[in-house]
């Protein structure tokens, strides 16, 4: 079993939409929870960065996490065509570790 | 300010040649991790070096693959006798120490003929 599983899609959704990408882990020691967008032939970039559970808010984007059920999730609200590419999660143990665990990632399109 | 430098882009090596990849960290970021990520995968930690010394190398085969972070110039992922099953992109992230916040480069994609 993976550390972390996430739905590789791919996820299609009209332009507008709200958009909910999730991932699950097994690991109880993981703290620090990241999500990360990266475009095709493009490096990670880090969208939001979030520690233990609740929910952090950034502009469109909302990232929850709920330790308890080991589930975290991102969501994209007015999704634009301009957020269509691979969403990562990724985790870590410890803050300023930045050995971090990713997601498979999912392939996420905004039609326009 | 210039983010995290990976060269080459590109680079195709023929089994069996030796594979290099530098990468220049951040301006004032001092510690490198090297990630890997087939086709169709996540992200896959290798190493994590700081200027000339190796903190944590778990996630590094242990055969044909090395790292170096030397005090002066980029760091270093070397792969000796490359095979087939090494075409992948490797990513090279810096950040501060202590920092949170891990800065991705545009990736090296390595093909082996």
């Amino acid at each position: 079993q993976k550390e972390v599983e996430q739905d590789p899609g791919p996820l299609s959704v009209p332009e507008g939409a709200i958009v909910s990408l999730n991932c699950t882990y097994s690991n109880s020691a993981f703290q620090y929870f990241m999500w990360y967008r990266q475009y095709s032939r493009k490096g990670p970039e880090l969208l939001m960065y979030t520690y233990s559970s609740g929910n952090k808010e950034d502009g469109r984007f909302t990232a929850q996490v709920d330790k308890s059920s080991k589930y975290i999730s991102l969501f994209i609200r007015d999704s634009q065509p301009s957020d269509s590419a691979t969403y990562l999660c990724a985790m870590t143990t410890r803050e300023g570790a930045q050995k971090l665990v990713f997601g498979q990632g999912t392939r996420l399109t905004i039609n326009p | 300010n210039a983010g995290v430098m990976q060269n080459p882009r590109h680079l195709v090596r023929r089994r069996g040649q030796e594979a290099r990849l530098r990468c220049s960290p951040m301006k004032g970021h001092s510690h490198v991790y090297w990630y890997r990520q087939l086709p169709e995968e996540g992200l896959k930690f290798m190493v994590y070096l700081q200027k000339e010394n190796i903190i944590d190398e778990s996630g590094m085969p242990k055969e044909r693959f090395s790292a170096e972070f030397p005090k002066e110039g980029p760091s270093i992922l070397r792969i000796q006798q490359v095979v087939r099953g090494d075409s992948a992109a490797y990513f090279c992230a810096s950040c501060l120490l202590g920092g949170t916040e891990a800065f991705f480069g545009q990736g090296t994609r390595l093909t082996v003929v």
